[in-house]
């Protein structure tokens, strides 16, 4: 089954410890992103990949890095989670940029304490 | 980056009702246009897409029409039933690869 696959699904973590979302995806494609989603303010961008070790900003970059050494997997890092970075996080991916639709995962709801 | 601008919500209404959902997009070229839907603990899906200048998307009886003269690709359904309930949002994919989604519209249907 084509799907994008993250985990966790919750995580509730502390204030300063690291950590990594991943986020896989079975359909070869080459563009994959992160958002995140916040009462009111929608889905936001926080970084986007067009391919593998292509990686550019989003809207809201601070605060998180991303790598993209295989074309499957585009782990979100927190190096440093603060509480504002409590929120849920959705990953997506898409084959050719502009006809194709995003494909989005289920979900990692973050809570930082 | 490319932009909408979408129908604030919430929007309520009763089952059988006409549903109409305004998005006028800003975008560099001539992006493709896109609907998603989410569902209540769901991440987005793809609702329906039209490609090029007066090409209709439709899909589950929602249908968008895309109109270049006036940026605009408005969501439409005749008789919403209760399972239409979710958050609808517009999307251009245009030359740019950056793509924020808005605070989206949400939709509460009433038996």
């Amino acid at each position: 089954e084509a799907q994008v696959t993250q985990n966790p699904r919750y995580l509730i973590t502390v204030t300063g410890k690291k950590l990594t979302v991943t986020c896989s995806q079975n359909m070869n494609h080459e563009y994959m992103s992160w958002y995140r989603q916040d009462p009111g303010l929608g889905l936001r961008q926080i970084y986007y990949s067009m391919n593998v070790e292509v990686t550019d900003k989003g809207d809201v970059p601070e605060g998180y890095k991303v790598s993209r050494k295989e074309k499957r997997n585009f782990p979100l890092i927190l190096e440093s989670p603060s509480p504002n970075q409590t929120s849920l996080y959705f990953c997506a991916s898409s084959g050719r940029w502009g006809n194709s639709p995003l494909h989005f995962g289920n979900g990692t709801r973050l809570t930082v304490t | 980056g490319d932009s909408v601008t979408q129908m604030e919500g919430p929007v309520t209404l009763s089952e059988e009702a006409f549903l109409t959902i305004n998005c006028t997009y800003t975008a560099t070229g001539y992006p493709s246009l896109f609907w998603y839907v989410q569902y209540p603990g769901e991440g987005l899906q793809l609702l329906l897409k039209a490609t090029k200048a007066d090409d209709k998307g439709s899909n589950k009886g929602f249908e968008a029409t895309y109109r270049k003269e006036t940026t605009s690709f408005h969501l439409e359904k005749g008789s919403v039933q209760v399972s239409d309930s979710a958050v609808y949002f517009c999307a251009p994919h245009g030359n740019d690869y950056k793509l924020s989604f808005g605070a989206g519209t949400t939709v509460t249907v009433r038996a």
